[in-house]
């Protein structure tokens, strides 16, 4: 079965801080693709990140990195720096072999306090 | 750039009431999702699209759903008769091709409000 568990629901820091958001998956697929999506307070959801099964290597986008780790089966994302335009709930998910359904996590807030 | 465009951005709705949310995905995408959100939940699949027909969908889409594609450009999510528990976002997503490594896309959603 196809799952993502972010454990953290909420996570307040003082801007300029750094923040990891962690992902856990689990799936029985051999190929699979990981995303991370950002939901500001607006609603929708903007793409930030997508990962293959078959590259580990980590990923920095500015302030953005995430960190993958087969091993144990988790893709963490952190936020250096952070900022106020920061804070939304971020979602990591994980598509089917199909690439027909995304298995959404249960999604953190973050709120980047000024 | 292109998006997902879903409209309209809120419905308000009594219950037993028909609604239809309507979609216009990337011009060149060819699968097409609804994904719904509780408030304060996680995103859930409801169903896919391509070739005009549905490829999978969840257990929440039961018979009180249906998709189409009536026109080359848009995709639409009908609800029959809705329930106080249809309330959530509904999202549209358009990818381009089959493969799992595909981004979906996703549109602003539709806040749906059963009363």
């Amino acid at each position: 079965a196809q799952k993502v568990t972010q454990a953290q629901t909420e996570i307040s820091v003082v801007e300029k801080e750094d923040v990891t958001l962690d992902c856990v998956y689990e799936t029985r697929d051999t190929t699979y693709y990981l995303f991370w999506y950002k939901q500001p307070p607006s609603g929708e959801l903007v793409f930030l990140i997508r990962r293959n099964s078959f590259d580990e290597q980590n990923e920095i986008s500015g302030r953005y990195s995430w960190n993958f780790q087969k091993s144990t089966s988790s893709f963490n994302f952190t936020i250096t720096a952070s900022q106020v335009v920061d804070s939304a709930v971020y979602f990591c998910a994980l598509s089917s072999n199909t690439g027909n359904q995304f298995y959404f996590g249960t999604g953190t807030s973050l709120t980047v306090i000024p | 750039e292109p998006e997902v465009t879903q409209t309209p951005s809120h419905q308000v709705t009594q219950m037993g009431q028909e609604v239809i949310l309507r979609c216009v995905p990337i011009s060149n995408h060819l699968y097409f999702y609804w994904y719904r959100q509780i408030l304060g939940q996680k995103v859930e699949f409801l169903v896919s699209f391509y070739n005009n027909e549905i490829s999978e969908k969840s257990e929440i889409f039961d018979d009180q759903f249906s998709v189409e594609r009536p026109d080359g450009s848009n995709f639409t999510l009908k609800i029959r008769s809705t329930k106080l528990e249809d309330s959530a976002m509904y999202f549209c997503a358009s990818r381009l091709t089959s493969g799992s490594h595909e981004t979906q896309y996703f549109g602003p959603g539709t806040r749906l409000l059963v009363l």
